[in-house]
């Protein structure tokens, strides 16, 4: 079955510094992989996606992600951090020929001043 | 377009009743899909319909159940409720073209049971 991991429960990064969320998956095809953000009490975002091709995708407000498939890696990156920024992350794997999701546990990021 | 639409947003049951919750996906998606989301689990998915049929199911206990409509409107009932049940739960849609698909979430309805 496939899981995803995402090891930082909790990040904090000062504001304008750049960001890093890691996220290591478990799939045995080749994986449909996204990451989507939360705010408090809301709904799901989606940040950015990846299904093929470029390994190197770009989402929105300035994300960007890296799909590794040698490490069986999936990491979230930013330039520089807003405060705005300051919400849970998701990555999550698509279930192949569903339309389910199998999450990671999130990783809490804070914005410090 | 609109969005997918969760009705109620928040809901305070007492252990033992039921519940049952609403979700409209985007108009001409066909696959809902249903995740509960806890403090100590994190998300976890419980059923997908497609097409007025469940296709796809979590571990999850009997007393959860689902639906869907011929219009891909979809609840989702929650019969004698328990205390663990508390959580947000989050309804998702997608055209499930296969392939690259991707899925839209509603805000989700927060349940408290007491």
């Amino acid at each position: 079955a496939q899981s995803v991991t995402q090891p930082d429960i909790h990040i904090t990064v000062s504001e304008g510094a750049s960001l890093e969320l890691r996220c290591n998956y478990s799939y045995g095809a080749t994986p449909y992989l996204f990451w989507y953000v939360q705010s408090p009490g809301q709904g799901l975002q989606l940040l950015l996606k990846y299904f093929s091709g470029d390994t190197l995708v770009q989402g929105i407000k300035g994300f960007e992600a890296e799909f590794k498939r040698s490490q069986s890696s999936f990491n979230l990156r930013k330039p520089s951090v807003h405060w705005s920024d300051a919400a849970e992350y998701f990555c999550a794997v698509m279930n192949s020929g569903y339309s389910t999701l199998t999450f990671g546990k999130g990783t809490m990021l804070l914005v410090s001043p | 377009k609109a969005g997918v639409t969760q009705t109620p947003r928040y809901l305070i049951k007492t252990r033992g009743q039921q519940v049952t919750l609403s979700c409209s996906p985007i108009s001409g998606h066909r696959s809902v899909s249903w995740y509960q989301q806890t403090p100590g689990q994190g998300l976890q998915f419980l059923f997908e319909y497609f097409s007025e049929t469940q296709r796809n199911k979590g571990n999850f206990p009997g007393r959860f159940s689902g639906r869907q409509f011929s219009n891909s409107r979809s609840e989702m009932n929650v019969s004698t409720l328990e205390l663990g049940d508390s959580a947000l739960y989050l309804c998702a849609s997608s055209d499930s073209r296969g392939g690259d698909t991707e899925a839209f979430f509603g805000q989700g309805t927060r349940l408290t049971v007491v």
